[in-house]
Order: C-alpha cells, then structure tokens, then sequence
C-alpha cells in the first residue's frame, strides 16, 4: 500500500523557516517524482513544486509564489522528500500535501496523496 | 504565469449530468496541457480522478469522463450521485511546473 506521512508542520514567525518532511513507503521511491501542494483554510489547492529522481538529475521546479523561498530535496535511502521554506509570510498559511507520481512527465498522475501537516505563519 | 479558471460553483441535481470546465489564460487548453482532475471531499486529501485529458484509475466511478471541449478542458459527470457533491480541481502541466485552477464546489440538490 502506498502510503505519503508529512510532517514537520508548526506555528513560525513571518520570516522564519520551516523544514517539512514526507515519508513514503508502498513504492519505489527513487523512481518517482515527488510534489508538494498546499491549501489555506478554505481555498483552493496551490502547487508548490517537484523534484525528480536522480536519473532526471534532481530536477526542480517552483510555482511563482514560493520560487526563491522554498526548496524542495529528497533523500532516497530515508525514501523521504523535504521542503525548505524560508522567509515565510502569512499568506503561506496552510495545509501542505506531498504526493507523487511514477517516473518523470506529465503523463503520470498524482496518484497519491499524503493527509497534509499544517503550517501558521504569526506572530 | 499562467491562470486556469473554473466554475466557482455548479448545482445538480441526483441521477443529472453535469460538466466542469477548465481554461487557460494562455489560449485553448490541449491535450499537450495534460489536463488532470481531482476529487476532494470536506476534511479529505484531493484523489485524481482523471489524468491526461480523459485517462481514468481503477478507482474512478464509470461516470465520471474527462474531455477537450470548446477550447478547455471538461470533466462530465453522468448520472450524478449524492456522494459526489464535493470540490473538484483542474490540473494543467505549464512547461515543466503545474498550475491548478480554483477549483469548483458542486452541490448535488
């Protein structure tokens, strides 16, 4: 069974950082590409990013909200992925899911999806 | 970047057809934009499901189609049941990123 668990979430401060985790199992890992998207209380889904496997470099790419800020890595042997958010602001308040897909492209659906762990940027 | 915008909100009615679309402000919506729908209940993680225009999973009820229409794309639902009154998401592949519409809240009255 496939199964994404993030964690990490908390209450920061505007301009602190945050490191999130996603811990898979059920698939292989290091052939999958791995996505993060969040979701403030009562809106709409955003994407965040994604990475691929080693075999496609690491490649990441960053939604225009967060490009600059967040990083997005993975450790295949923890079969974990993470996201480095950085100078955090209010409106990054949300829900925050990872997810994955097999291989590389956008053929391959989002297939899976974590419960999320939530993350309040306040004072 | 790119904006994809869906119906805020559609109401049908139990056994009815209903169709959501998605479109893209950068022109008709292809199947090279990999159109990818979502499910997601109150309190649930989004499940897809369609990918790639009209692709369905094991998991996805017979009456729920994806399709190109008048230059977006359209997720038809037929014969409509009451557990599927829930939000639904677009997904459109932009050049290496993902962008996903607002998403439309369906209401089965």
């Amino acid at each position: 069974e496939v199964q994404l668990v993030e964690s990490g979430g908390g209450l920061v401060h505007p301009g602190g950082s945050l490191r999130l985790s996603c811990a898979a199992s059920g698939f292989t890992f290091s052939g999958s590409t791995l996505h993060w998207v969040r979701q403030a209380s009562g809106k709409g889904l955003e994407w965040i990013g994604r990475i691929r496997p080693k075999t496609n470099n690491y490649a990441t790419a960053y939604g225009a909200s967060v490009k600059g800020r967040f990083t997005i890595s993975r450790d295949d042997s923890k079969d974990t992925t993470y996201l480095q958010m950085n100078s955090l602001k209010s409106e990054d308040t949300a829900l925050y899911y990872c997810s994955r897909h097999e291989a590389v492209g956008p053929t391959w659906p989002l297939d899976s999806w974590g419960q999320g762990t939530l993350v309040t940027v306040s004072s | 970047q790119t904006v994809v915008t869906q119906e805020p909100s559609m109401t049908v009615s139990p056994g009815g057809t209903v169709t959501l679309t998605c479109a893209s402000s950068t022109g008709a919506v292809t199947s090279g934009d990999y159109p990818n729908w979502f499910q997601q209940k109150p309190g649930q993680a989004p499940r897809s499901l369609i990918y790639s225009t009209s692709n369905k999973h094991s998991w996805t009820p017979a009456r729920f189609s994806g399709s190109l229409l008048g230059g977006k794309a359209a997720l038809t639902l037929s014969g409509v049941q009451p557990e599927d009154e829930a939000d639904y998401y677009c997904l459109l592949y932009d050049g290496g990123a993902r962008v996903f519409g607002g998403g439309t809240k369906l209401t089965v009255l």
